[in-house]
């Protein structure tokens, strides 16, 4: 089983639409979880953390099921500059990242 | 905003050239680490690097790269007798504690 693993996609929505993905995880020691964004040829940019209550930042919630082992992220009232490749970040029990193939997100007009 | 910059942003070199990618990593950040990214698939887990050593690194890491950091400010990653599989995106980054990755823009290595 992939240490992390993510539907590719993609997702196609139209402007002002709600798009909601997860993300699952094998290592059940997993400490900390992110959401990157990372758009074409360009470096993962932190969207944000993800915490054992849920949290939202905007038109962005996230959530943990730590029973289940998924992540989630929502994003309501997409915007045209949404579209990217969202990336699940998990810390295992060390150091290194371990990154998701990425979910591809395209807000169509 | 405080940024990790890479040096430089597309290098191109023979096979089995050496290559060295730099990256300032932000000053007052203590754990290093590279990673890559091949065309079209996900980021990997090169090495990190903490207290001028490497603490971690994943089994791509082989002797043919090695890291140093040879004077406080600069982190580099360098590539001996390169593959053509080298070729891909390779992402400085780092933190002040175990989470608030930041990641260079990174250097594009393409081998020929």
């Amino acid at each position: 089983r992939k240490e992390v693993e993510q539907d590719p996609g993609p997702f196609n929505v139209p402007e002002g639409a709600t798009v909601a993905f997860n993300c699952t995880y094998s290592n059940s020691a997993s400490q900390s979880f992110f959401w990157y964004r990372q758009d074409c040829r360009k470096e993962p940019k932190l969207l944000m953390s993800v915490y054992s209550s849920g949290n939202e930042d905007g038109r962005f919630t996230a959530q943990l099921n730590r029973a289940s082992q998924y992540i989630s992220l929502l994003i309501r009232d997409s915007k045209l500059s949404d579209s990217a490749t969202y990336l699940c970040v998990v810390i295992p029990n060390d150091y290194k990242l371990s990154f998701g193939a990425g979910t591809t997100v395209t807000v169509r007009a | 905003e405080p940024e990790v910059t890479q040096t430089p942003s597309h290098q191109v070199t023979q096979m089995g050239q050496e290559v060295i990618l730099r990256c300032v990593p932000i000053s007052n950040h203590l754990y290093f680490y590279w990673y890559r990214q091949i065309l079209g698939q996900k980021v990997e887990f090169l090495v990190s690097f903490y207290n001028n050593e490497i603490s971690e690194k994943s089994e791509i890491f082989d002797d043919q790269f090695s890291v140093e950091r040879p004077d406080g400010s600069n982190f580099t990653l360098k590539i001996r007798s390169t593959k053509l599989e080298d070729s891909a995106m390779y992402f400085c980054a780092s933190s002040d504690s175990r989470d608030g990755y930041t990641f260079g823009s990174g250097t594009r290595l393409t081998v020929v």
